[in-house]
């Protein structure tokens, strides 16, 4: 079974500083690892994911994570954040066994709060 | 592009009444999962199906039952509505196989029950 932990219920910064939201994640066997973004009253949308080679990988609306295998973790990284990115950010995993379907295990959420 | 639709958007109920949430894959996608997500919580995963067929289980309740037809819309069937079921619903669709990690989701259905 996998797990995962996000360290940060909150985290408050200022427009145009750069934020890292930390996720770290516990499995027995191979995983694909995810960042999803729920903006208020919407869906979740994905950020980014990553699946193998490269562990650094980018996604959409300039942010990009780091796998780090030795410390199982999976944090998101942005240089330079806006009001707009205010939202909740949910770190996800899933087996990399290749069943029919492959549920996600989501963390508790990260709200990302951009002050001005 | 097309995408995840659900309907309807939001639903209110009573105790002990019935509802039922449906969801409409993006076109091609044979693969459907179905999300909880409570107050303040993390989406839980309740249950799967990929061509037509259960494929994976969560923390689904009894009282709620689900299928997927045969143009791969699914229906999300909740009995005996308890407050605690009062959620927000997401809907996901992917390829089926080794593509069933691109999971695209639902605006959701937010369900109250009073």
């Amino acid at each position: 079974a996998q797990s995962v932990t996000q360290l940060d219920s909150q985290v408050p910064v200022f427009e145009e500083a750069p934020v890292e939201l930390r996720c770290n994640y516990s499995s027995s066997v191979s995983v694909y690892l995810f960042w999803y973004v729920q903006y208020p009253n919407q869906g979740l949308q994905l950020l980014l994911k990553y699946l193998s080679g490269s562990t650094l990988v980018k996604g959409i609306n300039g942010f990009e994570a780091e796998f780090n295998k030795s410390q199982t973790s999976f944090h998101l990284r942005k240089p330079s954040v806006h009001i707009s990115d205010t939202a909740e950010y949910f770190c996800a995993v899933s087996d990399t066994l290749g069943g029919a379907t492959n549920k996600l295990i989501f963390g508790t959420g990260t709200l990302l709060a951009v002050q001005p | 592009a097309a995408g995840v639709i659900q309907s309807p958007r939001h639903l209110i109920k009573e105790k002990r009444e019935t509802a039922t949430l449906k969801c409409y894959p993006i076109p091609r996608h044979d693969t459907v999962y179905w999300y909880q997500q409570g107050p303040g919580q993390d989406p839980q995963f309740l249950i799967s199906f990929y061509e037509k067929m259960q494929s994976d289980k969560g923390s689904i309740p009894d009282r709620f039952s689900a299928q997927q037809f045969s143009d791969y819309h699914s229906e999300l069937n909740m009995s005996s509505l308890e407050l605690g079921d009062s959620a927000l619903y997401f809907c996901a669709s992917s390829l089926g196989g080794q593509w069933a990690y691109e999971q695209y989701f639902g605006p959701g259905t937010r369900l109250t029950v009073t």
